[in-house]
């Protein structure tokens, strides 16, 4: 069974430029979530999704982050500007659960590497 | 709000020794934990979870958590420590439906 999908696994931008990152989920996953994780620290949630609908997106920076799951497989994260704090991994990960419940494991990606300089 | 706490921000231990890695919540109402592992360039990898039942989990690679209510603990274990096992280890509860991940425990197996 394939995993979860990411890319690009780096990324190396600016300050006040745009990047997007894409996430596969396992196939037949309903939930996809997108984390953040600072160096040092545990990963964020950011936003869940189930099928293309928004579950949770309470800790996403709406002003300069966001995500869509069109057709309710892929997914896209984007940064708009980016700002320096905006460096670190960002994880994708999906679930089989259709009710959104965090009982059902999460299997979790590469993650995408962003620096911003 | 509902929390975890590692304590230890690196545990050390030799290859064949039993090893633990300590993790505490705070949660109200019934806890939802997890340990996840993470290698290097490599995403989270699901471990164990307890959601009821017996207090004693075993999950992958064969790890097992202890699930302490009167403590508030849910501490990871395994019996006999690989090298391979070195990584980067993360406590997890549920919290209305989101994963709330603790600072993470770098545990290092020294051959």
């Amino acid at each position: 069974e394939a995993g979860v999908a990411q890319s690009p696994r780096y990324k190396i931008i600016e300050k006040r430029q745009s990047v997007a990152f894409w996430c596969n989920p396992i196939s037949g996953h309903a939930t996809l979530y997108w984390y953040q994780q600072i160096l040092g620290q545990g990963p964020k949630l950011l936003i869940q999704f189930q099928n293309n609908g928004v579950v949770d997106d309470s800790q996403l920076p709406k002003d300069r982050f966001s995500a869509e799951r069109l057709k309710g497989v892929d997914s896209t994260l984007k940064i708009q500007p980016a700002k320096l704090e905006d460096s670190a991994v960002y994880l994708c990960a999906s679930s089989l659960g259709t009710s959104g419940a965090f009982t059902d494991t999460q299997y979790f990606g590469p993650g995408t590497r962003l620096t911003v300089l | 709000a509902q929390s975890v706490a590692q304590p230890e921000d690196q545990v050390n231990v030799a290859e064949g020794n039993p090893l633990t890695v300590k993790c505490t919540y705070s949660v109200s109402g019934n806890p939802y934990l997890f340990w996840y592992v993470q290698y290097p360039n490599r995403g989270l990898q699901f471990l164990l979870k307890y959601i009821t039942g017996d207090n004693l989990v075993k999950g992958s690679y064969g790890f097992e958590a202890e699930f302490n209510k009167s403590q508030t603990s849910f501490h990871l274990k395994k019996p006999s420590a690989l090298v391979s096992d070195s990584a980067l280890y993360f406590c997890a509860v549920d919290s209305s439906y989101k994963l709330i991940f603790g600072s993470g425990t770098r545990l290092l197996v020294r051959p």
